[in-house]
């Protein structure tokens, strides 16, 4: 079965740091882009990062740049989101995804979501 | 990176059919051809519907459909049934390596 998990998520500290994971089965990780989506209480989906197969490219929304890092470790099928200098609009459920191989932008699986919560 | 313009709310009865609009601009939908539809239902993760304007994955009911014309993109679904009531959002590809998606459309069936 295609599977993503995430974890990691909980309350931290305006100001503080959060590592989340997202760990993948039941497909070839290493073939994908992966993707993490947010979506704060209430509100709507919003595009976070992403990240190439093999690393060497990483894309993000202007609101995260220079405070969150995407990552990924092929050989563990895992996908990280280090996010440093949080703040209270990064609450939100944070989703990892999967591109579909072959299309353009396309997320075909997704995992559950962990919640990440800024607040003193 | 501004938000895609979908209607907060739609409605139709079972067995009606309805259209979701996503309106951006010639820099997002209109310049590609790279928008999807999720589905979401309450405290569960979206599900990709349609793709690439008009392709659907497996698995997907023929009844949902998707188009674009010009800025706009749309999201129709025929033959509404009562598990078809949940959210809608469109995304696109922006440029410069970046996803924008839509408010989001909550779907009711009457």
């Amino acid at each position: 079965e295609v599977q993503l998990v995430e974890s990691g998520g909980g309350l931290v500290q305006p100001g503080g740091s959060l590592r989340l994971s997202c760990a993948a089965s039941g497909f070839s990780f290493s073939s994908h882009w992966m993707y993490w989506v947010r979506q704060a209480p209430g509100k709507g989906l919003e595009w976070v990062a992403n990240i190439k197969q093999d690393g060497s490219e990483t894309y993000y929304v202007d609101s995260v740049k220079g405070r969150f890092t995407i990552s990924r470790d092929n050989a563990k099928n895992s996908l990280y989101l280090q996010m440093n200098s949080l703040r209270a609009e990064d609450t939100a459920v944070y989703y990892c995804a999967k591109l579909r191989l072959w299309s353009y932008y396309a997320m075909d699986v997704w995992g559950q979501g962990t919640t990440v919560t800024v607040s003193s | 990176q501004s938000a895609l313009t979908q209607p907060p709310s739609a409605s139709g009865s079972p067995g009606q059919s309805v259209t979701i609009s996503c309106t951006g601009t010639n820099s997002d939908v209109g310049g590609y051809n790279y928008v999807s539809w999720y589905q979401q239902h309450p405290g569960k993760a979206p599900k990709l519907m349609i793709y690439e304007v008009t392709k659907r994955p497996s698995g997907v009911p023929d009844r949902f459909s998707g188009s674009k014309s010009g800025n706009t993109a749309s999201l129709t679904v025929s033959g509404l049934q009562a598990e078809d009531e949940a959210d809608y959002y469109c995304t696109s590809y922006a440029g410069s390596n970046n996803l924008v998606f839509g408010g989001g459309t909550k779907l009711t069936v009457l």
